[in-house]
């Protein structure tokens, strides 16, 4: 298994561009989430999903898309990119089936925004 | 809602020294706890966990006990290596309609030198 793979590793935009950030992972994970990572506050959680089709916002979603198609994939859409998304971001799966939901990371995108 | 506070870092420690980072936590129910870990350019991976009061979690030789009472699971190791230098986080998940999200502290930097 792969796990949870994100591409892509680095990324610079300028503001006011767009862009996509993929995530998959092989898992079979009902549960996936993005979350940003700032120096100093953690991770925050922009947008999860329980399933395909459902989707639903978290603590900082605002600037960012999210659409669950499928049970393997959670891309993230930058709508016009600001300075201020600058960060580093993480795509993660959990199953509930588990039962403590344990979340699977991949290794993250590197965004600046010039 | 949901809440985790761990102690503020960093941490500098020589090797062999004890280590203990404090998390304390604010949840509805009985959540799950988990102690992550960072290393340089990594995404985070588990380190342990435990699932109901009075669990002891351990991997590496890394300890934490799920202590309802004071509503804390603190992170210990007896003797830390150069090689635990990372970025640790204290988490939480739900088991309600919350389930699949997890919150997390800010992360605790530990620096062991030799």
């Amino acid at each position: 298994n792969a796990g949870v793979t994100q591409t892509p590793k680095f990324q610079v935009l300028k503001t006011g561009q767009s862009m996509t950030l993929q995530c998959a992972q092989d898992m079979n994970h009902e549960y996936m989430s993005w979350y940003r990572q700032d120096p100093g506050m953690g991770l925050r959680l922009i947008h999860y999903s329980v399933g395909a089709g459902i989707t639903d916002q978290g603590e900082v979603p605002n600037g960012y898309n999210v659409s669950r198609s499928t049970t393997e994939d959670f891309p993230l859409r930058l709508l016009s990119a600001a300075p201020s998304q600058t960060s580093v971001y993480f795509c993660a799966s959990s199953s509930p089936g588990q039962g403590w939901n344990e979340q699977f990371f991949g290794p993250g995108t590197r965004l600046t925004v010039l | 809602g949901n809440s985790v506070t761990q102690m503020e870092g960093p941490v500098t420690l020589s090797e062999e020294a004890f280590l203990t980072i404090n998390c304390t936590y604010t949840a509805t129910g009985y959540p799950s706890l988990f102690w992550y870990v960072q290393y340089p350019g990594e995404g985070l991976q588990l380190l342990l966990k435990a699932t109901k009061a009075d669990d002891k979690g351990s991997n590496k030789g890394f300890e934490a006990t799920y202590r309802k009472e004071t509503t804390s699971f603190h992170l210990e190791k007896g003797s830390v290596q150069v090689s635990d230098s990372a970025v640790y986080f204290c988490a939480l998940t739900a088991h309600n309609t919350n389930a699949g999200k997890s919150t997390f502290g800010d992360g605790t930097t530990l620096t062991v030198k030799p």
